[in-house]
């Protein structure tokens, strides 16, 4: 177990410039979500993935953000046209899906848009 | 819509005394409550969790207490220690399967424990 993954830690990108970001979870773990969290905000949810079908997404979640989990393993989050607004840290976590089970996150990617 | 609040941006402590860490809600639908535990630069790390059948669960140091009447939850850290210095964050969750690891977070409390 090496727990969930995130790369980069850090991104720097101009407004309008397409990012992605990768996240690989715990192995064995069924349920894969994406959360983000602004300064002095806990996170939000973004969306989620049951193996590889994307089962729900937040209002949060604007045309702009695209998430896809192809062959129910790592997944990526691709921000179109970035807007500072979207500077965040943007947070992946994976679990079993079962009830009343804890997340395991990652150490998260933080988003900087200038 | 906060529907779970932390209305204590912060708190600190001395290390060897008791931590208490507050935590509201609205939204009658949780079932199931959890502390998260995050430092600079790192995920948030699961602590405890609750279950709304219960009023207590208890694991080494640290204890959750919840009143669902009040919809209330309070994390108690004794003894506290400077490696607990780090910010907090309760998390709700309703229901059925489309909801499991939807969590909804609080805004988080610092806190900070003083050798």
């Amino acid at each position: 177990d090496t727990g969930v993954s995130q790369d980069p830690r850090h991104k720097i990108t101009k407004r309008g410039q397409n990012v992605t970001f990768r996240c690989d979870p715990i192995s064995e773990h069924n349920r894969l979500y994406w959360y983000r969290q602004t300064l002095g905000q806990g996170p939000e949810f973004l969306t989620y993935f049951q193996n590889e079908a994307q089962l729900e997404k937040s209002r949060l979640l604007s045309d702009r953000f695209s998430a896809e989990r192809p062959k129910g393993s790592f997944s990526t989050l691709e921000i179109q046209r970035t807007e500072q607004g979207d500077s965040a840290m943007y947070l992946c976590a994976s679990s079993i899906g079962t009830a009343n089970e804890k997340l395991f996150f990652g150490s998260g990617t933080q988003l900087s848009v200038l | 819509d906060q529907q779970v609040k932390q209305n204590s941006p912060s708190l600190s402590v001395q290390e060897g005394r008791i931590s208490i860490l507050n935590c509201d809600y609205t939204n009658s639908m949780f079932d199931y409550f959890l502390w998260y535990k995050k430092y600079p630069a790192e995920g948030p790390t699961f602590l405890i969790s609750i279950s709304s059948i219960k009023d207590k669960n208890e694991d080494g140091r640290f204890t959750v207490f919840l009143n669902k009447s009040a919809k209330h939850l309070s994390l108690h850290i004794v003894p506290s220690q400077p490696g607990d210095s780090a910010v907090y964050f309760c998390a709700a969750q309703r229901p059925g399967g489309t909801s499991y690891g939807k969590l909804t977070f609080g805004q988080g409390t610092i806190l900070t424990v003083h050798p």
